[in-house]
């Protein structure tokens, strides 16, 4: 593909259900991350999965999120009955070097 | 654990003024630093790596490591850098090799 591609691109859910959301990373790009973009809050980093390592999942801020990614590729991110604060922008992104590459980030509203 | 501060939130200028987005990180090592870069309704990207000491749309950032700076610096700002910038740390060594972000500035380039 063309780059880091993330499903859906808007969310809207009601307190307490649980959400998935999907990142297809750059083809042959081996390590993946996760970040929350909040409003004045810049980016907080989530997840960090590189090869077949252990994930770093050093940034989840609660029990409630979990993430996984199958084959080395397509990650998933879930969030646990979800809470208003849980809004944000959610972003994927892909590394094989250096630079790391973002996809366009899932929109998440909890109502 | 290491940090990044960027001071200021909001940046006007005019254009053809001079721009200076502030960074500042907190780390014993020897990171690697970045700027990123968002434009309305664009993904985040690369702007330019310290290590690469490149000049990229007139950007320039040198890493100041007696003051752990990395300010990122245009000598006559256009309309069209008007964005959201991030400046970001990376690890050079280590388990957590995710990049750390400050809280961003937005910058305005005033006509």
């Amino acid at each position: 593909g063309a780059g880091v591609s993330q499903s859906p691109s808007n969310k809207v859910t009601e307190k307490g259900k649980d959400v998935e959301l999907r990142c297809d990373p750059i083809s042959g790009h081996t390590a993946l991350y996760w970040y929350r973009q909040s409003l004045g809050q810049g980016l907080e980093f989530l997840i960090y999965f590189q090869g077949n390592s252990a994930p770093d999942k050093s940034g989840l801020p609660s029990d409630r999120f979990s993430a996984e990614r199958t084959g080395g590729s397509v990650s998933t991110l879930t969030i646990q009955r979800t809470q208003q604060e849980d809004s944000a922008v959610y972003l994927c992104a892909s590394s094989f070097g250096p630079s790391v590459f973002f996809g366009p980030g899932t929109r998440l509203t909890v109502l | 654990a290491q940090r990044v501060t960027q001071p200021e939130k909001l940046l006007s200028v005019f254009k053809g003024a001079p721009v200076e987005l502030k960074c500042n990180y907190s780390y014993s090592g020897s990171p690697e630093l970045f700027w990123y870069v968002q434009y309305s309704r664009q993904r985040l990207q690369l702007l330019l790596r310290h290590i690469s000491r490149e000049s990229i749309k007139g950007f320039t950032a040198d890493l100041n490591k007696g003051e752990t700076s990395f300010h990122l610096k245009k000598p006559f700002a256009q309309e069209e850098d008007s964005a959201m910038y991030y400046c970001a740390l990376k690890l050079s060594a280590g388990s957590a090799r995710q990049l750390t972000f400050g809280s961003g500035t937005q910058l305005t380039v005033l006509p």
